[in-house]
């Protein structure tokens, strides 16, 4: 049971590249989100899911895409990467309301 | 748009001092949970507290929720090294199935 997996561990875009961070739970949650976090800071959402087929935008969108096929993949898209999209990606799914957060390790992305 | 001010940002102290992380919003959170964070990982759960008034107590840590459950604080008592890290605070929508993060509170405890 490896509970949220994400890959790659560390990515560097030049400018204007796409990518596609990876998220995959075995926990068989519905909801699922997509949190950044940049240096020495709080998380700020970027997109959630509440079950397959549904994604919602959260606080930070722009610049992002997400996708929700299965229940347990929830892909974040970035198109045309930008040095502001610099960040730590934590991907993170609850059992159910007012339940806790359960993380991954996160995605360091570095964008030159 | 709930927002929550976690203060202070950044707090160094001796092993054994006292120390007080606060969390502050204009908004009502249905439940408030305060997550550490360590280098290179995710956040992982200390507490959650729910209703208005509440205290809990984890060994050193205690933590109280506001009694308007606007706001919440994170006192611990004879700091160790080993509590060395990034205290987050986040508050649950009234759905509770979305969280708003405060901005984290790095604490630095040297030997």
């Amino acid at each position: 049971n490896a509970g949220v997996t994400q890959t790659p561990k560390f990515r560097i875009l030049k400018i204007g590249q796409s990518m596609t961070l990876q998220c995959t739970q075995d926990m068989n949650h519905n909801y699922m989100y997509w949190y950044r976090q940049d240096p020495g800071m709080g998380l700020k959402l970027i997109y959630y899911s509440v079950g397959a087929g549904i994604t919602d935008k959260g606080e930070v969108p722009n610049g992002y895409n997400v996708s929700r096929s299965t229940t347990e993949d929830f892909p974040l898209r970035l198109e045309l990467a930008a040095p502001s999209q610099t960040s730590v990606y934590f991907c993170a799914t609850i059992t159910g309301h007012s339940s806790p957060l359960h993380f991954g390790n996160g995605t360091r992305l570095t964008v030159t | 748009t709930q927002l929550l001010e976690q203060s202070p940002q950044f707090l160094s102290i001796q092993e054994g001092e006292n120390l007080t992380v606060y969390c502050n919003s204009s908004s009502v959170f249905s439940s408030l949970q305060w997550y550490r964070q360590e280098p290179g990982e995710g956040p992982v759960l200390l507490v959650t507290v729910v209703t208005g008034g509440e205290v809990k107590k984890l060994k050193r840590l205690t933590f109280q929720f506001g009694d308007a459950r606007k706001d919440s604080s994170l006192h611990i008592t004879a700091a160790q090294p080993g509590d060395t890290g990034l205290y987050l605070c986040a508050g649950a929508n009234n759905a509770g199935n979305m969280l708003t993060f405060g901005g984290g509170t790095r604490l630095m405890v040297k030997p």
